[in-house]
């Protein structure tokens, strides 16, 4: 599976734009990056997804380079429930499996 | 909508016990995943399934676990017998469709904390 390479941790104020990066340089061309978070005390959740283009939803939007080889994403406005792990993950599309790597542990402060 | 649901969400027993972790997933999903979340490992997945079939129980530490789908909306994943290193947090998740288009996110439950005394 391809590895990605994030910060281990970040900080942010509230109501301030958070770019998170990810590192992925062997990804393939088949590989979807996907990103999840973990709030405290709770499951992963799902953020967003993206092969190419870059993607916006209510949550975040994630900013792919014209290589694929990183990725950013970008929560517009943090808030203190944004405090979290935020994986950043490839997922092949001929598999349904999920590799988790450590992530990027999000602090925000008011 | 419910969630993929957990039982119990806490869990102490002492070693050499039968645990039974339970899941039921979101209806209508086709996939269940169960994962494993510790401090040294991070999280890590232990076995999944397609239409109540195992498809990829490579993550399975040993033979003292083992899961079961016996329908659609119930899986459990069983350690016998347990040890202190089982310790950790285990979340089932599912999804559906699968990875086909590598499109489908997964569907996270609170998790089950186990503690191994």
């Amino acid at each position: 599976d391809a590895k990605t390479t994030q910060p281990n941790s970040m900080e942010s104020n509230e109501e301030e734009p958070v770019h998170l990066p990810c590192n992925h340089s062997t990804i393939s061309g088949t590989d979807y990056i996907h990103w999840y978070r973990q709030l405290p005390s709770q499951g992963p959740e799902y953020v967003i997804h993206g092969l190419t283009s870059n993607v916006n939803n209510r949550m975040a939007s994630l900013a792919i380079a014209e290589d694929r080889k990183s990725s950013t994403l970008i929560l517009h406005r943090a808030t203190l429930r944004d405090a979290a792990v935020y994986y950043c993950i490839l997922r092949d599309h001929n598999t349904d499996k999920l590799i988790f790597g450590t992530g990027t542990r999000l602090q925000v402060f008011p | 909508d419910a969630g993929v649901i957990q039982s119990p969400r806490h869990e102490v027993t002492e070693m050499g016990q039968e645990v039974t972790l339970r899941c039921k997933p979101i209806s209508g999903h086709d996939y269940l995943f169960w994962y494993r979340q510790t401090m040294m490992r991070g999280l890590e997945l232990l076995i999944y399934f397609n239409n109540n079939v195992p498809i990829d129980d490579s993550g399975m530490p040993e033979d003292r676990f083992s899961a079961k789908m016996p329908n659609a909306s119930f899986s459990t994943l069983k350690i016998q017998p347990s040890e202190p290193r089982d310790s950790a947090v285990y979340f089932c998740a599912s999804s559906s469709g699968g990875g086909a288009d590598g499109n489908q996110p997964q569907h996270f439950g609170d998790g089950t904390r186990l503690s191994i005394l």
